[in-house]
């Protein structure tokens, strides 16, 4: 069975700190996707990175870096000098490799909170 | 800047009434998929198509719930009859290469 756990439900913190948003995945599939999707308040489900699970290196966007970890299954996401703008509600999702399989599993988010 | 489309944005319909939601996937894209948010469920997938062909309309209740792509620039889903339970947001997302990007949603509210 494939499972995404994101445990935090909801994180505030002050402008300009630091924030990681954890995500733990279970997956029986040697090949595999993982996924980050931002919710802003607005309501859309904006596509933020996608990962491989053959490509192991961690990734800087701006201020935003994700840190892959197959041997804890787990694909984190950090925010550095976190913005007011940064507030939304933050998805995780796998996606199996397997032959003939489509479906994403959606951790149930993160809401975070970021203040001015 | 292609995006997935969806209308309508709003719907408020009565309880009973048909409701079509229509969604247009980024040219190109193979995969469409149809999710339900609420606060309480989160987002669950309702049903997906490749290349037009439904593989998994599992999560959706088949006795009023339909989902078709009558060609590729176009899916449909359908509530006959709706019912308060219904309400909530509905997202379409199309995908290519293993990634799938969302519309901006159908906000139901069954009265």
């Amino acid at each position: 069975a494939q499972k995404v756990t994101q445990a935090q439900t909801e994180i505030s913190v002050v402008e300009k700190e630091d924030v990681t948003l954890d995500c733990v995945y279970e997956t029986r599939d040697t090949t595999y996707y993982l996924f980050w999707y931002k919710q802003p308040p607005s309501g859309e489900l904006v596509f933020l990175i996608r990962r491989n699970s053959f490509d192991e290196q961690n990734e800087i966007s701006g201020r935003y870096s994700w840190n892959f970890q197959k041997s804890t299954s787990s694909f984190n996401f950090t925010i550095t000098a976190s913005q007011v703008v940064d507030s939304a509600v933050y998805f995780c999702a796998l996606r199996g490799g397997s032959s003939g399989t489509y479906k994403y599993i959606f951790g149930t988010g993160t809401r975070l909170k970021v203040l001015a | 800047d292609a995006r997935v489309t969806q209308t309508p944005r709003h719907k408020v319909t009565e309880m009973g009434q048909e409701v079509t939601m229509r969604c247009q996937p980024i040219l190109g894209h193979n995969t469409v998929f149809w999710y339900r948010q609420t606060m309480m469920q989160g987002l669950e997938l309702l049903a997906y198509f490749r290349n037009r062909a439904p593989l998994d309309d599992s999560g959706m209740p088949k006795d009023r719930f339909s989902a078709e792509m009558p060609d590729a620039t176009l899916a449909t889903l359908k509530i006959q009859p709706s019912e308060p339970r219904d309400s909530a947001v509905y997202f379409c997302a199309s995908g290519v290469e293993e990634t799938q990007y969302f519309g901006p949603g159908t906000r139901l509210l069954v009265l």
